[in-house]
């Protein structure tokens, strides 16, 4: 496609339950990054994908999150043991290269919900 | 660590009025300053941006200069149209270049 994927859009789920939300960057796009938009906040970062190796975890907040790509292509953001506070809009942003020599576009967003 | 701050909103301006958006930040070194503007019902697009000192980044008449006397990135408009509502986010490049450090975002309305 044009631009960055996500899916879903929206996902509801309860406290406890695990969730997987996807990215599809854009085409030849090597760098990925995930961040996240809560309710009032800037975006935080959370993981960066150079190829499939993930140089900067820094930003996932517990051992909770997990992310994997493959290759330079789909990556999946795993929530494990969903908690009210993971609700947020998940952002999936892709570039060319890496080391901010390269625009990152964002895709629309995964608004996630735990009850 | 890095941080960004920005003034919060909203502002509210009628249509053909001068913006200001504040910005500064807090970094290591002299990272690359980005806008990020988010239009209603849209994705995240980049507006404009400046890696270096003295730079002034411009789109769409919208113009931000980096200071790094005052470790500041203003966003300015000469004449605010009501299609230019929509949220305003300022950013920084960590210093290792993999993530980008944004403010909370300013919400801007303009009336016509």
């Amino acid at each position: 496609g044009a631009g960055v994927s996500q899916s879903p859009s929206n996902k509801v789920t309860e406290k406890g339950k695990d969730v997987e939300l996807r990215c599809d960057p854009i085409s030849g796009h090597t760098a990925l990054y995930w961040y996240r938009q809560r309710l009032g906040q800037g975006l935080e970062f959370l993981i960066y994908f150079q190829g499939n190796s993930a140089p900067d975890k820094s930003g996932l907040p517990s051992d909770r999150f997990s992310a994997e790509r493959t290759g330079e292509s789909v990556s999946t953001l795993t929530i494990q043991r969903t908690q009210q506070e993971d609700s947020a809009v998940y952002l999936c942003a892709s570039s060319l290269d890496a080391g901010g020599r390269d625009e990152q576009f964002f895709g629309p967003g995964t608004r996630l919900t735990v009850l | 660590g890095d941080s960004v701050t920005q003034m919060e909103g909203p502002v509210t301006l009628s249509e053909e009025a001068f913006l200001t958006i504040n910005c500064t930040y807090t970094a290591t070194g002299y990272p690359s300053l980005f806008w990020y503007v988010q239009y209603p019902g849209e994705g995240l697009q980049l507006l404009l941006k400046a890696t270096k000192a003295d730079d002034k980044g411009s789109n769409k008449g919208f113009e931000a200069t980096y200071r790094k006397e005052t470790t500041s990135f203003h966003l300015e408009k000469g004449s605010v149209q009501v299609s230019d509502s929509a949220v305003y986010f300022c950013a920084l490049l960590n210093q290792a270049g993999t993530a980008l450090i944004f403010g909370k975002g300013t919400t801007l309305s303009v009336s016509s």
